[in-house]
């Protein structure tokens, strides 16, 4: 199984800021096989950016996703108000396909 | 519009058995693989298990295996559930998702509402 690792837990920031999420996994994934969803309370996930820089249908621009091997990177680049969440990875890497325990992004 | 519905959770006591299903619409249902996603209150998501469209593949979290069996039916434009042997630690509310994109590993992106499964005497 791949563990993914997300970090930090909780990140506390300001609208207008950039934040930088990480997901690293316990053995290589290739970037082809890396998602990341955000998740806001009583929400079901959205799928933001797939194959680890693509985004998804409808997702802003100011989301953007990056890495390779064992090291992934989701960036905000200019926070919005309606951005504040938890954002979790997943992988396809292996037939068990597991999520990050998530960050959330909230204001600070 | 492109939905998914689940259905069929509740409280139910340790040992138990309930049967989720998530109905769909709004998209060719039999050409995309589907996943089970849980969460538990308060924490992250947890994947359970994915069945492949005509159902020749399948897996399961270590957490569920010998006890959840996923199935599909997809002249119902349907995906079930069968969860056997509940414990406590199955609490949670359960989504259905469609990994609706050219291939599985574009992610899930259609998500039904969940609904919420209750182990406890």
């Amino acid at each position: 199984e791949i563990v993914l690792t997300q970090s930090p837990g909780t990140l506390s920031l300001s609208p207008g800021e950039r934040a930088t999420l990480s997901c690293r996994a316990s053995q290589s994934v290739s970037s082809t096989y890396l998602v990341w969803y955000q998740q806001k309370p009583g929400q079901a996930p959205r799928l933001l950016i797939f194959g680890s820089s693509r985004r998804a249908t409808g997702i802003p621009d100011r989301f953007s996703g990056g890495g390779s091997g064992t090291d992934f990177t989701l960036t905000i680049s200019r926070l919005e108000p309606e951005d504040f969440a938890v954002y979790y990875c997943q992988q396809f890497g292996s037939s068990l396909w597991t999520f990050g325990q998530g960050t959330k992004v909230e204001i600070k | 519009q492109v939905q998914l519905v689940e259905s069929g959770g509740g409280l139910v006591k340790p040992g138990g058995s309930l049967r989720l299903s998530c109905a769909a619409s709004g998209f060719s249902f039999s050409d995309y693989y589907m996943t089970w996603i849980r969460q538990a209150p308060g924490k992250g998501l947890e994947w359970i298990s994915y069945i492949s469209s005509s159902s020749t593949f399948t897996d399961y979290a270590d957490s569920v295996k010998g006890r959840f069996t996923i199935s599909r039916d997809n002249a119902k434009n349907s995906l079930y559930l069968q969860m056997n042997s509940l414990r406590a630690e199955d609490t949670a509310v359960y989504y259905c998702a469609s990994h609706g994109g050219t291939n599985y590993y574009y992610g899930a992106d259609v998500w039904g509402q969940g609904t919420t499964v209750t182990v406890s005497s």
